[in-house]
Order: C-alpha cells, then structure tokens, then sequence
C-alpha cells in the first residue's frame, strides 16, 4: 500500500520563480492537506482540498499561492514568484472519506524548498 | 481557536531512562488528541491518539499517553529510552465532531537520547 507521495523531495528555486509541488494521497483518501514547517516550529496548517474544492483556505498567504486539487492527478501547491521567506519544508497529508475526526491524517516525506 | 502547548522545546535523556514529553491543550471540550514523531528529512508517523474511552493509550514503539482532563494534558512517556527514539515529536489536536478539519500542532520537541 503506497502512502501519500510527494515530489519533488527537494526543490531548489531561485527568486522570482516559480514552484510547484505535487502531493499524491492514499489510495481511498478524498482529503488532502497542506502543511509548511519552518524550523524550531511546528506545522501550519496552509490549505484543505477535496478533488476539485477548497474546503479551507484560511492559512495560505493571499498572494502567490494557490492549491489545487483536480478530478484526475494529484494536488499542487503553487508558488509564484518565489522569495527567501518561501524557504521550508512542505508537508502534505490526507485522510479518508468523513468517517469522524478521531481519523488521523497519513503524512508524506515532504518537499524541502530553497530558495537562493 | 483550539491550542497545544509542548513544553520544552529540547529534551535530553539517558539511553534507559525514562521519556516524559508533555503535551496541554486549550479547550473547554476535550479535543480528539494525537501524538506523531518525525525523523530527520522524512514526514510524521502517528504514535498513537486519544478519541474516547481509556484515558491511558497505547502507541507504537513503546510510547503510552495519558489523557488527564482535569490538567488539560496528554503527555507521552516511555519507561526505557532507546537511541532510535532520537527525533522530533508533535502534539496534535482537533475539536470534537469537528470532521476531517485541519490538524492543529504544538511547535514540537526534539528528543535526543545519550549513550
């Protein structure tokens, strides 16, 4: 059984660019989200998606990214037009169908931008 | 808005000795509450979770959890140290009846364990 997959693991963008990072949940799982890690913090919750809707937003910055999730393929994280600050490692996690919040959530390796 | 608070942001062991890393939640309803560990450069493994029912749960490797309302806590132990235990452990929560909403995390403790 494959676990959430991420990729890249690691992604190196100069400023100005653009990133993208791409998240494949569990087999069976219609959640899926995202989650930044600085160091010497915990993870903040950036995005929640279901295929083809943004159920909560409310922790991803207003301006340069965006998430999706499509009907087919896997969930993007897009950065645009990257700066210094983007530098951090980037988790995504999904979870089944509602059966309840005593689900956990299942958690990919991460992609570890840098930015030069 | 639910809160974690882990106490100590660094905590250092003998190989052996006892694990105590401690996790306090702010909420008026006790939460759902879980514990996971991350290991250099990869993602977070759940240990364990508390839902409803026995206070004291049992996770993998080793790890237990007790559930105190009264102090608002879940601290996890380990009676025995091992130096695979050397990484960073998050407490996570969320609301009751709340769905598949985010996770809300402490900022996590890096355990190191000493020859």
């Amino acid at each position: 059984n494959a676990g959430v997959m991420q990729n890249p693991r690691h992604l190196v963008r100069r400023r100005g660019q653009e990133a993208r990072l791409r998240c494949s949940p569990m087999k069976g799982h219609s959640h899926v989200y995202w989650y930044r890690q600085l160091p010497e913090e915990g993870l903040k919750f950036m995005v929640y998606l279901q295929k083809e809707n943004i159920i909560d937003e409310s922790g991803m910055p207003k301006e340069r990214f965006s998430a999706e999730f499509p009907k087919e393929g896997p969930s993007i994280l897009r950065i645009q037009q990257v700066v210094r600050g983007d530098s951090a490692a980037y988790f995504c996690a999904s979870s089944p169908i509602d059966r309840g919040s005593h689900q956990p959530q299942h958690f990919g390796d991460g992609t570890r931008l840098s930015i030069l | 808005a639910q809160s974690v608070t882990q106490l100590g942001s660094h905590v250092s062991v003998s190989e052996g000795a006892l694990v105590l890393l401690r996790c306090n939640y702010s909420s008026s309803v006790p939460p759902y509450l879980f514990w996971y560990v991350q290991y250099p450069n990869q993602g977070l493994q759940l240990l364990l979770k508390y839902t409803t029912g026995a206070t004291l749960v049992k996770g993998i490797n080793g790890f237990e959890a007790e559930f105190k309302k009264s102090e608002t806590s879940f601290h996890l132990t380990k009676p025995s140290a091992h130096m695979s235990d050397a990484a960073e452990y998050f407490c996570a929560v969320r609301p009751l009846y709340s769905g598949n909403t985010p996770l809300v995390f402490g900022k996590g403790t890096r355990l190191s364990v000493i020859a």
